[in-house]
Order: C-alpha cells, then structure tokens, then sequence
C-alpha cells in the first residue's frame, strides 16, 4: 500500500487549494479514505472522509469550505480547501479507511 | 463531539521500565478505542485496535486495555525506539477524535 499527498504550498488567507493522494497497492475504489491534519507541533485533527460509495463525513471546523472528492478510475483522493484560514495551517495526511495505512503528508501554510 | 482526554502528556521514563498511559472519553464507545504511535517526522502508526487488539508487526510489549470511557495503553520494558508520542482515538461514532498525546521521554 502506497499513499502520496501533493498539491500543499503557501496560500493566502481567503484562498483556495487542493490536495491530491495518490493510491496504489490495492484495490482503491473498495476503500473509504480520510483526511487528517496535524497543526505544526501539535495533535492529530480528523478533517473528512468518504466511503467506498462516495458519502462524505466532515468535521464542524472544515464543513462548507472543504470538499473531499475521489476519482476511482485514477485512483486518486481530493481536498478541496475553500476560504482557508490561518488555522487550517497543517500538514495534512491522506489515509485508508481503517487508518492503518499514512501517507507522507503534504504541507498547507496559510499566511499573507 | 465526544472529547478524548489523555494522561499524562509527558513522561519520563528509562529503558526496560513499564509505563502505562491513559485515556478517558467524554461518552460511552464501547470498545472502539485506537492506539497510535508517532515518531518525529512521520505519520502515525496504529498499533492498538478496538482496545486490545495488537497491529500485525506491533512487538508484543504494547498491550491495550478498557471498556466504556477509561482505557489504557501499558508498554511493558520500554525500549529505545518507543520514545515518541502516543495519542488514543475513538472510532465509535463522527466526528472521529484523538487525544491530544502524551510524549514519552527518556529519564
């Protein structure tokens, strides 16, 4: 199982971005998939997932400005991150359902 | 949103010693607590599923206990590469929460 995160950089307040993970190793579109970000030293924070079938879950701090999308047939996860704030600077993980399997991690900094 | 407490978050330990870290949820969650492991510079490992069940690959000194709101991750004769930080998490229900982790130190 292989997980890999890109699309972070520095954005302004107010912008927008989006996060690319890329899956191989297994049978990606059988799989609910998770974003989760970590705010520089600091905790984990669950931000979204969505399942096999394409229902989305999101936390209360992301709802409305985030998206989180798939593209099975390039087996490929999304964040779309709308509105951003200083906040939501973090690096953000893209993980398989169960949360065994991590990516790397991609870096978002929102600073003017 | 069900909060996940943690204790302590830090400690000191010295190799070989037993340590024993805790984490306490605002609500019942059944058995649905994890455990994870993070070293700096990396993603978190899961080593501890639905309270007391080991990872593959996890060594046998991590051990899980609990029920309901209070749960227990014990380490038994600490090694080297176990200094890191540990955080719990609830999967019973959305949105999923971690504690805020309990950083384990070398005495």
């Amino acid at each position: 199982v292989q997980l890999v995160e890109s699309g972070g950089g520095l954005v302004q307040p107010g912008k927008s971005l989006k996060l690319s993970c890329s899956a191989s190793g297994f049978t990606f579109s059988s799989y609910g998939m998770h974003w989760i970000r970590q705010a520089p030293g600091k905790g984990l924070d669950w931000v979204a997932y969505i399942s096999s079938s394409s229902g989305t879950v999101y936390a209360d701090a992301v709802k409305g400005r985030f998206t989180i999308s798939r593209d099975n047939a390039k087996n490929t996860l999304y964040l779309q991150l709308n509105s951003l704030k200083s906040e939501d600077t973090a690096i953000y993980y893209c993980a398989r359902k169960d949360l065994v399997d991590w990516g790397q991690g991609v870096m978002v900094t929102v600073s003017s | 949103d069900i909060q996940m407490t943690q204790s302590p978050s830090f400690l000191s330990a010295s190799v070989g010693d037993r340590v024993t870290i805790n984490c306490k949820a605002s609500q019942n969650i059944n058995k649905y607590l994890n455990w994870y492991q993070q070293k700096l510079g990396e993603a978190p490992k899961r080593l501890i599923y639905n309270t007391n069940n080991l990872q593959t690959g996890i060594p046998s000194r991590f051990s899980g206990s609990g029920s309901g709101t209070d749960f227990t991750l014990n380490i038994n004769r600490v090694e080297p590469e176990d200094f890191s930080v540990y955080y719990c998490q609830q999967s019973n229900s959305w949105p999923l929460t971690f504690g805020s982790g309990t950083k384990l130190e070398i005495k």
